[in-house]
């Protein structure tokens, strides 16, 4: 099956830096990747959709600035919290799509974020 | 609006077969997934419908009513690794997944 990676897998950061959170997918080209934010005990939020080699769309509510997004090429998307704070904890889950007929999103495993 | 409905919490006995109810309601569709989420740990996929129906795999089945926004998720013999949570989604007319809360199932012994 399709896979997909992230990195790091959790990070603890100062409030006020800045943190980037890779996504891969390893055994195909993921025209479309997708940023998720879940609190706990709660279900996911979408944050941002991107495609390879164009700006990612934004939810309502997501501050662009502020959780940067990018999709240089098929295989790799980032996305960096820039001067995170403590209300920025949360996990973070990027999903992957092929594309096609495949409507299928492949899931990452997940980066816990703890801004102290 | 886009709405999708599903219950907060279930339990069910091992051994058990417990069904997870879903209704949608969006803004076109293009099929609906459910996906299984453990504590901590990032969704994985179960199943997905398109056509109405019902899709079997192994313990777990899924099964679709297009005309009446209606979907749910059955699962047999359960064991107490099923505990978790399953979430419903919906893909829109934009080919967008709209997610459900949630249905957290406790599996008691």
């Amino acid at each position: 099956g399709a896979v997909v990676s992230q990195h790091p897998s959790w990070v603890i950061c100062k409030s006020g830096t800045s943190v980037k959170i890779e996504c891969r997918s390893l055994d195909f080209q993921a025209t479309t990747m997708f940023w998720y934010r879940q609190f706990p005990k709660q279900s996911l939020m979408l944050m941002a959709t991107s495609n390879e080699g164009s700006k990612a769309t934004y939810e309502q509510g997501v501050e662009k600035d502020k959780f940067l997004i990018n999709h240089a090429s098929l295989t790799l998307s980032t996305l960096t919290v820039t001067s995170a704070h403590p209300e920025d904890s949360s996990f973070y889950i990027c999903s992957a799509r092929s594309g096609g007929s495949d409507y299928e999103q492949y899931f990452g495993p997940g980066t816990r974020l703890t801004v102290t | 609006g886009q709405n999708i409905d599903q219950p907060t919490e279930m339990t069910a006995t091992e051994g058990a077969i417990v069904q997870i109810n879903c209704t949608y309601q969006t803004s076109g569709f293009n099929g609906l997934f459910w996906y299984q989420q453990h504590a901590g740990e990032a969704p994985t996929f179960l199943s997905y419908n398109v056509l109405d129906g019902l899709e079997e795999k192994g313990r777990f089945s899924s099964f679709l009513s297009r005309s009446k926004g209606y979907s749910y998720l059955l699962l047999k013999e359960l064991q107490m690794k099923d505990s978790a949570s399953y979430l419903c989604a919906v893909t829109d007319s934009n080919y967008q997944l709209i997610w459900g809360a949630g249905t957290k199932l406790i599996i008691k012994p």
